[in-house]
């Protein structure tokens, strides 16, 4: 089944203990991104991935690593979580960066205590 | 900067009844408008995506609609199921290269049997 897989569903933690999000993709999909969605604000690009090795910034990267080493993974890596970072983040993806339907993750419940 | 809105916030109606919902974005350079479903607690689903170059998309009992010289989008939804309740997004892609979305705040419909 193609699919955007993301781990763990849910996760509460502390402030300043780092932590990775996975994300992965099974349809060779170019593009990737991560997103945070927040009650008044809506859906966020955190960051973006075009291929491999490839990563640019969104609208909220502050506090926000990516990785893009493999076409199929782009993890999220929280170096030193705070509470502002609670939220529900979602990975997306694309076949290419030019446009063209994103197909979206289940979500990463996060709580930074 | 790119802004979405979506009105109304939230919209409850009788099952069977045909509805429009609204996206209107500021920025008319845009590459094409996609419009998601979000179910509680899980991610967002492609429902139809406008290239800049349409007028309209139709999937079943939906159609989309687009107006780049008014900044506007509608979803029309035909006789409405209860299964149709869920949270509405649209979102803009900027018309340079990343595929980066800006998302509306999301109709919330509520569809009463």
């Amino acid at each position: 089944e193609a699919q955007v897989t993301q781990n763990p569903r849910y996760l509460i933690t502390v402030t300043g203990k780092k932590l990775t999000v996975t994300c992965s993709q099974n349809m060779n999909h170019e593009y990737m991104s991560w997103y945070r969605q927040d009650p008044g604000l809506g859906l966020r690009q955190i960051y973006y991935s075009m291929n491999v090795e490839v990563t640019d910034k969104g609208d909220v990267p502050e506090g926000y690593k990516v990785s893009r080493k493999e076409k199929r993974n782009f993890p999220l890596i929280l170096e030193s979580p705070s509470p502002n970072q609670t939220s529900l983040y979602f990975c997306a993806s694309s076949p290419s960066g030019k446009g063209g339907t994103q197909y979206f993750g289940p979500g990463t419940r996060l709580t930074v205590l | 900067k790119q802004e979405v809105t979506q009105i109304p916030a939230a919209l409850s109606v009788p099952e069977g009844e045909n509805l429009v919902l609204n996206c209107s974005f500021t920025d008319s350079a845009i590459y094409n408008l996609q419009w998601f479903r979000q179910d509680p607690g899980k991610g967002l689903t492609s429902l139809l995506l406008i290239q800049s170059s349409q007028r309209e998309q139709t999937s079943g009992r939906l159609n989309a609609s687009l107006d780049k010289s008014s900044g506007r989008s509608t979803l029309y939804i035909a006789a409405s199921q209860p299964g149709d309740s869920a949270t509405y997004l649209c979102a803009a892609k900027a018309g340079n290269a990343g595929n980066m979305l800006t998302f509306g705040g999301g109709t919330r419909l509520m569809v009463k049997p």
